[in-house]
C-alpha cells in the first residue's frame, strides 16, 4: 500500500462545477500538506499550503484537512477550463523535510 | 513566491553522450535541492536529495554514476545524465528549498530529455 492514495482520474467536469480532489494516507506523523498543480511538460506549481488540520481558502481554492481520517481535499470552485491540470498532494512529517506525494489527480474541465 | 529556473527545457542527445541540466534558485538560498523523474501520465519519482556543499543522497536503484548531481553553491545544482541512453529519456525536475523553509517546495519548469 502506498503511503499516499490519489484517484489518478481523469475527472472531467463542466466548466462552473465545484470540483473536489482528494488524497488519503496512512502516516499520522504528516503534518504539512501541499497541493500542487501541473500542467502538461511543466513543473508542479504550488497551489496550497497548510499545516495539521483545519480549512484553508485561497481565491477559488479551499484546502482542507482532517488528520482524524488522514484525509485531504482540495475544492475549486467555479471551475474553468485553465483549470485544467495535473493535480498533485503531497505531504512531510517536518518542515524542510522530504515530500512524499501522491499519484497526482487529473483534471479536465470542459467549456 | 519562490522562483526556480531550470534549463535547458528540452535537449535532444545522442546515445553515448552526457547531457548537463541546470537548476538555479533566482530570489533565495537553496540549502536544500531535489531531483526527479517524471515518466509520462506518472507522478515524481525522487532521484536524489542533495545540500549545497555535501554530496548528494540518492534515492535506492538511481545509479549514482550515471546521474551526477553536483549542488557547489547556494543557487545552482546542476544533474549531469552521463552515457545517456534511450531509457534515460523523461522529464527531469529539480526542486529547491531555502534554509528557512517551512516545508514548501517550490519547482523549477522541467527539462524534457530525449535520447536518440
Amino acid at each position: 500500500q502506498k503511503e499516499v492514495e490519489q484517484d489518478p482520474g481523469p475527472l472531467s467536469v463542466p466548466e462552473g462545477a465545484i470540483v473536489s480532489l482528494n488524497c488519503t494516507y496512512s502516516n499520522s506523523a504528516f503534518q504539512y500538506f501541499m497541493w500542487y498543480r501541473q500542467y502538461s511538460r511543466k513543473g508542479p506549481e504550488l497551489l496550497m499550503y497548510t499545516y495539521s488540520s483545519g480549512n484553508k481558502e485561497d481565491g477559488r481554492f479551499t484546502a482542507q484537512v482532517d488528520k482524524s481520517s488522514k484525509y485531504i481535499s482540495l475544492f475549486i470552485r467555479d471551475s474553468q477550463p485553465s483549470d485544467s491540470a495535473t493535480y498533485l498532494c503531497a505531504m512531510s512529517v517536518n518542515a524542510g523535510n522530504m515530500l512524499t506525494f501522491g499519484g497526482g489527480t487529473r483534471l479536465m474541465v470542459k467549456p | 513566491g519562490a522562483v526556480v529556473s531550470q534549463h535547458p527545457s528540452r535537449v535532444i542527445c545522442k546515445s553515448g553522450t552526457s547531457v548537463k541540466i541546470e537548476c538555479r534558485s533566482l530570489d533565495f538560498q537553496a540549502t536544500t535541492m531535489f531531483w526527479y523523474r517524471q515518466f509520462p501520465k506518472q507522478s515524481l519519482m525522487l532521484m536524489a536529495t542533495s545540500n549545497e556543499g555535501s554530496k548528494a543522497t540518492y534515492e535506492q536503484g538511481v545509479e549514482k554514476d550515471k546521474f551526477l548531481i553536483n549542488h557547489a553553491s547556494l543557487t545552482l545544482s546542476t544533474l549531469t545524465v552521463t552515457s545517456a541512453h534511450p531509457e534515460d529519456s523523461s522529464f527531469y525536475i529539480c526542486s529547491a528549498q531555502g534554509a528557512r523553509s517551512t516545508g514548501e517546495l517550490f519547482f523549477g519548469e522541467g527539462s524534457r530529455l530525449t535520447v536518440l
